[in-house]
């Protein structure tokens, strides 16, 4: 069965460093997520990318985040200059169809920053 | 603004014994409703959803769903808990999470 994968399962990062995560969604799905998980608390959404644009973002996906689909296969979520604050786990997702429909979700990529 | 409220953080049931967790919600317009399930190190994966027909859902692992329009919930329910349900769960209302209700199997 077809899965979301994503890489790496665990970043260690110092504060002030950019980060790249990575994901590749199911190959035939059109829509793409980002959403974080702060130890302890709510998933929360940061980002959906239909088209090779964003297509809604909340107030979290401020100017230090940035997606991108740079080939046919990866999407990847940017974190310019890490804050403490960003630690925390980030789940990829992906649809085929719009956000109401079934959201496949990645294992997740624990980020530390320390 | 949409919002999701689990009432329950933690709730522990024998095996075998009934299990519910609630879910409500706030949302303006028709709510697309979901509820995901958690295990530990895992992603998330849904459980069920709910658009429009039929208000009692059936989804997966023998879990089902309730839609009260009237009382702004979706709460997710199971006849018989195995071991292995043992997981986190998660309701969300479009692309808002509630904090998760985590769930506790005793023998």
């Amino acid at each position: 069965e077809p899965e979301v994968t994503q890489t790496p399962s665990h970043q260690v990062t110092q504060m002030g460093q950019e980060v790249i995560l990575r994901c590749v969604p199911i190959s035939n799905h059109l829509y793409f997520y980002w959403y974080r998980q702060i130890l302890g608390q709510k998933v929360e959404f940061l980002v959906s990318f239909y088209n090779n644009e964003i297509s809604e973002k909340s107030e979290i996906f401020d100017d230090q985040f940035s997606v991108e689909r740079p080939d046919g296969s990866n999407f990847t979520l940017k974190i310019r200059s890490t804050k403490l604050e960003d630690s925390a786990m980030y789940f990829c997702a992906s649809s085929v169809g719009v956000r109401t429909d079934t959201q496949y979700f990645g294992p997740g990529t624990r980020l530390t920053v320390l | 603004a949409q919002s999701v409220t689990q009432p329950d953080i933690h709730i522990t049931v024998s095996e075998g014994a009934s299990l519910e967790l609630r879910c409500n919600y706030s949302y303006g317009a028709t709510p697309y409703l979901f509820w995901y399930v958690q295990s530990p190190g895992q992603g998330l994966q849904l459980l069920l959803k709910y658009f429009s027909g039929d208000t009692l859902v059936q989804g997966i692992k023998g879990f089902e769903a309730e839609f009260k329009r009237s009382q702004s919930s979706f709460n997710l329910r199971k006849p018989s808990v195995h071991w292995s349900d043992a997981a986190e769960y998660f309701c969300a209302v479009a692309l808002s999470f509630g904090a998760g209700t985590t769930v506790t199997v005793r023998a």
